[in-house]
């Protein structure tokens, strides 16, 4: 198995603009996740989907973020504008289970740069 | 609510020491897992194990090995002969049967040669 699959890698972009970021689940993981990772705040939940559907929210910051999953293969999150605070690496996980007993597997991440 | 502590923010061993990462949590709940994954100066988070609530048994495996003890309500990790590839940043999370994951802050080890 490939893994999840997050892409790019790194993406520098100017304030203002429209961020797009992908990630690709492990076939079969039902539930996906979007994380941020800051110096200052650590490892945080953004949202996560069940079987495409988004289940909790309430981690993302502000409407300037939003996320979707129109197949079991397929998600974004996108920032729209971006500003210079939404710096961070944001990582996807998918998991088999609901139950956490699987635990999540990881993309490597997009470290994100808003100059 | 769920809470991971790591009061540890950043250990440093001289390589083949032995080192411990502490790790606090708090839950209500009596079904809960614990995790440990390790962050590589690469970035990626890597899984390295899952201990259920019922299951107190102590785990080794190679030089790491984990210490799980509901009393304190602790689950700390030990890398024995420390190298220096284990430097990298160690999280310690908790879930409960749903999907509330809250990871701790992470310990940061530098294994110096």
């Amino acid at each position: 198995d490939a893994g999840v699959i997050q892409s790019p890698r790194h993406e520098v972009t100017e304030m203002g603009q429209e961020v797009t970021l992908r990630c690709k689940p492990i076939s079969g993981h039902d539930y996906l996740f979007w994380y941020r990772q800051t110096m200052m705040r650590g490892l945080e939940l953004l949202i996560y989907f069940n079987n495409n559907v988004p289940i909790d929210d309430s981690g993302m910051p502000e409407d300037r973020f939003s996320a979707k999953m129109p197949n079991a293969s397929f998600s974004t999150l996108k920032i729209q504008p971006s500003e210079p605070r939404d710096s961070a690496v944001y990582f996807c996980a998918s998991s088999p289970s609901g139950t956490g007993y699987f635990g999540y597997t990881f993309g490597s991440g997009t470290r994100l740069t808003v100059v | 609510a769920q809470k991971v502590t790591q009061a540890q923010t950043e250990i440093s061993v001289v390589e083949k020491e032995d080192v411990t990462l502490d790790c606090v949590y708090e839950t209500r709940d009596t079904t809960y897992y614990l995790f440990w994954y390790k962050q590589p100066p690469s970035g990626e988070l890597v899984f390295l194990i899952r201990r259920n609530s019922f299951d107190e048994q102590n785990e080794i495996s190679g030089r790491y090995s984990w210490n799980f003890q509901k009393s304190t309500s602790s689950f700390n990790f030990t890398i024995t002969a420390s190298q220096v590839v284990d430097s990298a940043v160690y999280f310690c999370a908790l879930s409960n049967y749903g999907q509330n994951f809250v990871f701790g802050p992470g310990t940061r080890l530098s294994v110096l040669p």
